[in-house]
């Protein structure tokens, strides 16, 4: 079955320091879709990556980074030198094709992150 | 930009009402979804569906029922409303199970 899975509900950590959210995933399908987004306070999505099942390539993005493994089945997201902006809930999601294009997709827990001053 | 719209923000309802919680995307998606949020448990998905010719129940879909009778309208209905469907509701939708969802802001519905 189709499951998301992160295990940290929530982590704090000072401003300036590396954090890593973790994400595990289930999935029979070889095409599949993975997702992370952000939940600020205000309490709107907001998209910030996503990764088909056939890309294992790392990403980068500014202080974003994240590491797709499909040996383990993880798609963990890392935030350098952490900054209060940060402070969100964070959401990974995977999205399978269904039928005929149809789309199943699914969060996980969702891990809140606060960062300190 | 892609809009998803919520008819409302806030609801209260009775025990035992019926509810309708409606939800307009302008993109042309072929998918839609409906979703709560608890603390701690995440978004769950209570129903999804691609175009008006499939509705399919989500991981929770127990006591919700759906209706997508335009491909832009995707409705969610609460048959019989009780207290432990207090809630925040969300909908999103997309073009393609590869593409990102698209969400509402929400509507957060107590049923007291």
């Amino acid at each position: 079955a189709q499951k998301v899975t992160q295990a940290q509900t929530e982590i704090s950590v000072v401003e300036k320091e590396d954090v890593t959210l973790d994400c595990v995933y289930e999935t029979r399908d070889t095409t599949y879709y993975l997702f992370w987004y952000k939940q600020p306070p205000s309490g709107e999505l907001v998209f910030l990556i996503r990764r088909n099942s056939f890309d294992e390539q790392n990403e980068i993005s500014g202080r974003y980074s994240w590491n797709f493994q499909k040996s383990t089945s993880s798609f963990n997201f890392t935030i350098t030198a952490s900054q209060v902006v940060d402070s969100a809930v964070y959401f990974c999601a995977l999205s399978e094709g269904v039928i005929q294009g149809a789309q199943k997709l699914v969060f996980g827990q969702g891990t809140r992150l606060t960062i300190n001053p | 930009d892609v809009k998803v719209t919520q008819s409302s923000r806030y609801l209260v309802k009775r025990t035992g009402e019926k509810v309708f919680l409606e939800c307009v995307q302008d993109m042309d998606h072929e998918n839609m979804f409906w979703y709560r949020q608890d603390p701690g448990l995440g978004l769950r998905l209570i129903y999804f569906s691609y175009d008006v010719k499939m509705k399919e129940k989500g991981d929770i879909p127990e006591g919700y029922s759906v209706s997508r009778e335009k491909k832009e309208r995707f409705s969610l209905i609460l048959e019989s409303a009780s207290t432990n469907q207090t809630s925040m509701y969300l909908c999103a939708s997309s073009l393609w199970p590869g593409q990102e969802a698209f969400f509402g802001q929400g509507t957060r519905l107590t049923v007291v």
